[in-house]
């Protein structure tokens, strides 16, 4: 399968505890998004890389969340004192520059659960 | 105010119905308008862009009026495959977060047998 693969699918974890969350992006798109869905909710943008380079931060990415693409590949989003609020599905997408803005293709998300 | 606002639904119609989604947006630098489609439990998946000529993809319509921030999407014959939550989608101005979709709440949609 070519397409956007995340892990885990699915993260339990109690208040208080580090997640660590990961997408591999379209092989050779250089452009990797992060959105959060809520129950309800159409996604919200969280943050953007071109290559290695984050570009764009959400106010939404509070001080708690750090995002990383350290080869221009695939990234890691890390909440860190996980919050009841931040149960969420959390989406990566990914696109190639030079196409269009909408042409993200997005993963099938990763579901936290903070008990 | 949200930036980009649609009626939630449900909408429950009956197959072969024609049906009509609207959306609101208000940023008036908006760059370019979407509609995408998610499944229960799935990512979302781009359905079609909007232009303000009007753009036409089989059974699906969509529109987009600037002067009034506002966005269609009309879905005709509809089949029961068509159950789904549609999501309208805008990007921002061109100096600005041109990169970042910013999507509506969705609408959901139940074609019934």
């Amino acid at each position: 399968d070519t397409g956007v693969s995340q892990n885990p699918r699915h993260k339990i974890t109690k208040r208080g505890q580090n997640v660590t969350f990961r997408c591999d992006p379209i092989s050779e798109h250089n452009r990797l998004y992060w959105y959060r869905q809520t129950l309800g909710q159409g996604p919200e943008f969280l943050t953007y890389f071109q290559n290695e380079a984050q570009l764009e931060k959400s106010r939404l990415l509070s001080d708690r969340f750090s995002a990383e693409r350290p080869k221009g590949s695939f990234s890691t989003l890390e909440i860190q004192r996980t919050e009841q609020g931040d149960s969420a599905m959390y989406l990566c997408a990914s696109s190639l520059e030079g196409t269009s803005v909408y042409e993200q293709y997005f993963g099938p998300g990763t579901r936290l659960t903070v008990t | 105010r949200k930036e980009v606002e649609q009626d939630p639904g449900p909408f429950n119609v009956p197959e072969g119905a024609t049906v009509a989604f609207n959306c609101t947006y208000s940023n008036s630098a908006s760059q370019s308008f979407f509609w995408y489609r998610q499944d229960c439990r799935k990512e979302p998946k781009l359905l079609m862009s909007v232009y303000s000529s009007g753009n036409e993809d089989g059974r699906f319509t969509a529109q987009l009026n600037r002067a009034s921030q506002y966005i269609s999407l009309l879905i005709r014959d509809s089949k029961l495959s068509d159950s789904a939550t549609y999501l309208c989608v805008v990007t921002g101005p061109r100096s600005g977060s041109a990169r970042q979709l910013t999507f509506g709440s969705g609408t959901q949609l139940t074609v019934l047998p």
